[in-house]
């Protein structure tokens, strides 16, 4: 988890809500990521950053949207959350693409419960 | 849809004895990593392997790859109780993204 925070670790909301989850890095790596993880699905990609203002969908990107301003900080946020957003949320970072073999590195996570 | 399945899901071994674990992938790739899950907490790379390799090790993993079955395994070696946590296979396809597998959850019995 080192050089990657995220903020917060823990929250509940309400339907209908709107929540912005932060993702900071120390290590200047170009690439962030956002997933969620769920029982039986792993994990899967939201949606990911390959450098300032540039973002592109991932496999489970509807009800989310993402901004990154500065290299080291990554948002994820959910316009109106619903209860299926449920779930833990792990930003990751990597150097480059990871096609192109590099290894991702994880933060600690946030868990969301959306009543 | 999901590229990498693992198997098993679940995994109950004694100290002392290997663990297996393997996984499925579809499509073509870049390489394959693993990684490990402590509950509770996020996950933490442990071996890569290229296309172009075929068998890998690092410590006691023993990573190998088998491109034409689209397959790779885990083997950790003489297990201990902190090995116990959740593994996952993770492809790198040529797109540049990382797909995970769904994990394989193992216990390691003191």
């Amino acid at each position: 988890d080192a050089g990657i925070t995220q903020s917060p670790r823990h929250k509940v909301t309400e339907t209908g809500t709107p929540v912005t989850l932060r993702c900071h890095q120390t290590e200047n790596h170009r690439y962030m990521y956002w997933y969620r993880q769920d029982p039986g699905h792993g994990l899967r990609l939201i949606h990911y950053s390959y450098g300032v203002k540039d973002t592109d969908k991932g496999e489970v990107s509807d009800g989310y949207s993402v901004s990154r301003s500065k290299t080291e900080d990554f948002l994820l946020t959910l316009e109106s959350a619903t209860s299926s957003q449920t779930s833990v949320y792990f930003c990751a970072i990597s150097e480059s693409r990871s096609g192109a073999g590099d290894t991702q590195y994880f933060g600690p996570g946030t868990r969301l419960t959306v009543l | 849809s999901q590229q990498g399945e693992e198997d098993p899901q679940a995994l109950s071994i004694q100290e002392g004895e290997n663990a297996t674990m393997n996984c499925s992938y579809k499509t073509s790739i870049n390489n394959l990593q693993w990684y490990r899950q402590n509950s509770g907490r996020g996950l933490v790379h442990l071996i890569l392997i290229r296309s172009n390799e075929r068998e890998k090790h690092s410590g006691r993993l023993r990573v190998t790859l088998d491109t034409s079955k689209k397959s790779s395994s885990l083997l950790i070696t003489a297990s201990r109780a902190a090995d116990t946590a959740s593994y996952f296979c993770a492809s790198a396809v040529l797109v540049g993204k990382l797909i995970f597998g769904q994990g394989t959850t193992l216990q390691v019995k003191p």
